[in-house]
């Protein structure tokens, strides 16, 4: 069966840095579009950054844009997202995602379980 | 950059129907999904492409989606199917291309 398990959340200061992981099986992991996905405490779903199945295409948020960096090992079936200069706003749930479809962007049809992370002083 | 307008909250008694709408420019044209999260949980894929239901997903979920707006809508609601609901959609024209909707609080009541 499809797991999806991020691992990485947690408390970091304002400027801080984080590295999001999300160790994939139970599907060909190179074979499929990834995505994170936040959730601010008590908001909606916000998308965060999307790779490609090979790493060849990325696109990211206006809010996140300069400043995360999503990448992928397909030999280790591992999604990143690497998040420097945190900002209070970026406290959220951060969720993997996996595309339905390989090749083809959205919907998604699984996704993890979410790890928070906490910006705070 | 593309903006998909829901509104907040659908109250709904046991056995009725709900109508939950997601609007945006002209969003016939694109690919609408929903997805239905509980609190604590992550979402859940309800329906996809406008009107498709993944397997496992009741026939009381339904989509429909012309024009301006998409529709998710749940027969014979039950008590179950309380939850916030999102439209997602991909905006292919766009730097930054995924778009989820604000999202709707449906309460059964």
């Amino acid at each position: 069966q499809v797991q999806l398990v991020e691992s990485g959340g947690g408390v970091v200061q304002p400027g801080g840095s984080l590295r999001l992981s999300c160790a994939a099986s139970g599907f060909t992991f190179s074979s499929y579009g990834m995505h994170w996905v936040r959730q601010a405490p008590g908001k909606g779903l916000e998308w965060v950054a999307f790779i490609r199945y090979d790493g060849s295409n990325k696109y990211y948020a206006d809010s996140v844009k300069g400043r995360f960096t999503i990448s992928r090992d397909n030999s280790k079936n591992t999604l990143y997202l690497q998040m420097n200069s945190l900002r209070a706003e970026d406290t959220a749930v951060y969720y993997c995602a996996k595309d339905q479809f390989s090749g083809v962007i959205l919907p998604f049809d699984y996704w993890g379980q979410g790890t928070l992370v906490t910006v705070s002083s | 950059s593309y903006v998909l307008t829901q509104p907040p909250s659908v109250s709904v008694a046991p056995g009725q129907t709900a109508r939950i709408t997601c609007g945006g420019n002209n969003i016939g044209s694109k690919s609408v999904h929903w997805y239905q999260q509980k609190p604590g949980q992550a979402p859940v894929l309800v329906v996809y492409d406008d009107s498709d239901r993944p397997s496992g997903i009741p026939e009381r979920f339904s989509g429909s989606n012309s024009g301006n707006t998409a529709t998710l809508t749940i027969s014979r609601v039950e008590a179950g199917d309380e939850a916030d609901y999102y439209c997602q959609v991909w905006d292919s024209s766009s730097d930054h291309p995924e778009v989820f909707g604000t999202g709707t609080k449906v309460t059964v009541l």
